[in-house]
């Protein structure tokens, strides 16, 4: 089974408005961090945000907020005021344990996100 | 600008060459890693290294061979390629291997197999 799933391959948004990528996780363990990363046609990963299973509350970092539900184990990304400089594939990831798996990153399979005037 | 530094970003070689790419972080991080990225696919673990030592070897063939000579650094050898190797290459940091936060990536590099 996939541990982390990304089921909207492609997503389009008007410059301004709010977005929201979704992501669903699997884990039996009670401790795992989940984390987003951008990466542009130019290739570098870059870290948005992070939420730490036993967090109270959502993350959220400038424009990035992680709309977290642990109940449904999803953890939604919402980038808010869309600039053309957020057109990039997103990809969710999870690492699960604290130190016995490791720093060890599962990832979705990306969502492309496509920023429109 | 990005705080792991990847160099070279772009190479070429032929399937006989031997090359290597290299990877420096300047943050005290003791967790290094490299990740292989094929287009439009999400990066796949190649190796750990914690604390200058090989951690984690995810079943890569030989002819890719790591070395971490220091904390800051961490070289990928590449030997006798095969055209399904081209792909970007991508290396990570973290705090150490048993830290909760993220890991931070380089720009990487683009490696191309003739």
């Amino acid at each position: 089974a996939q541990k982390i799933t990304q089921t909207q391959p492609g997503m389009f948004v008007q410059e301004k408005e709010a977005v929201t990528l979704d992501c669903t996780y699997d884990t039996s363990d009670p401790s795992y961090g989940l984390f987003w990363y951008k990466q542009p046609s130019s290739g570098e990963m870059i870290f948005l945000i992070y939420q730490g299973s036993y967090d109270q509350q959502n993350a959220t970092e400038g424009r990035y907020s992680l709309n977290f539900q642990k109940a449904r184990k999803s953890a939604n990304l919402v980038i808010s005021a869309s600039q053309l400089g957020d057109s990039a594939m997103y990809f969710c990831a999870m690492r699960e344990g604290l130190t016995g798996g490791g720093n060890k990153l599962t990832f979705g399979t990306g969502t492309q996100l496509k920023v429109e005037l | 600008d990005t705080e792991v530094t990847q160099t070279p970003k772009h190479l070429v070689m032929g399937m006989t060459n031997k090359k290597s790419l290299k990877c420096e972080q300047h943050m005290g991080h003791r967790a290094m890693y490299w990740y292989k990225q094929k287009a439009k696919k999400p990066p796949e673990l190649m190796f750990v290294y914690s604390y200058e030592k090989l951690s984690i070897n995810e079943s890569v063939p030989s002819r890719f061979s790591p070395e971490c000579p220091n904390s800051s650094l961490l070289n990928l050898h590449l030997h006798a390629l095969q055209p399904e190797d081209s792909a970007l290459y991508l290396c990570a940091s973290s705090q150490d291997f048993g830290y909760v936060g993220p890991q931070h990536f380089g720009d990487g590099t683009r490696l191309s197999i003739l």
